[in-house]
């Protein structure tokens, strides 16, 4: 079966720096997304990989290793609004996304 | 503008009722979804259109059905409406058949069934 996984809630302060793990398993390997969802919104996209390494977008960068079925997005200067859930995606060799559940991160003063 | 709109945001109603929920974008797309988000918030595709294609998901019970009057409008019909139809029901839409980009959402509507 595809499986994604990530953590199911982080905590963090805000001014610090939080990496935010996803693993999967899925048949065949066409990139993957990030999105952040806040609570009662629709998810909104914050990056996508498909060779490995990391890409960098401001305070957010995402790192992807190919060969481990590996990702992270690192937060950097943490802020209250960052405050959200972040959905790991992976586009299998049918051109089909599979999500994973999401890491709730709460962000403490 | 709202590049991803749908109606109603919020919907109750008691089972067996049947009941539509509308989604349009404005960002000259030609792919359009429906997911459906749990309570455990997993994003599961029910159904996804390309212009002149409509991929159906095996998964999503013959009580959904999705219809599309043009390019720009996707919508959900549910009919016979159970318990367990209870979600956040998320259109999005993305450029291209193949999901390879970005996709857009709209802000999602949340079916209460009684």
């Amino acid at each position: 079966g595809q499986n994604i996984d990530q953590p199911t809630e982080m905590t963090a302060t805000e001014g610090a720096i939080v990496q935010i793990n996803c693993t999967y398993q899925t048949s065949g390997f066409n990139g993957l997304f990030w999105y952040q969802q806040h609570a009662g919104e629709a998810p909104t996209f914050l990056s996508y990989n498909v060779l490995d390494g990391l890409e960098e977008k401001g305070r957010f960068s995402s790192f992807l290793s190919r060969s481990k079925g590996y990702s992270y997005l690192l937060l950097k200067e943490l802020q209250m609004k960052d405050s959200a859930s972040y959905l790991c995606a992976v586009v299998d060799s049918n051109y089909q996304l599979i999500w994973g559940a999401g890491t709730k991160l709460i962000i403490k003063p | 503008d709202t590049a991803v709109s749908q109606t109603p945001k919020y919907l109750v109603t008691q089972m067996g009722n049947d009941k539509s929920i509308k989604c349009e974008q404005n960002l000259g797309h030609d792919t359009m979804y429906w997911y459906k988000q749990d309570s455990k918030k997993f994003l599961k595709i029910m159904f996804s259109y390309n212009n002149k294609e409509l991929i159906i998901n095996e998964t999503v019970p013959n009580r959904f059905s999705p219809k599309s009057p043009d390019k720009a409008h996707l919508n959900l019909h549910i009919n016979s409406l159970e318990l367990g139809d209870s979600a956040v029901y998320f259109c999005a839409s993305s450029q291209g058949g193949v999901v390879t980009g970005e996709l857009f959402f709209g802000e999602g509507s949340r079916l209460t069934v009684l």
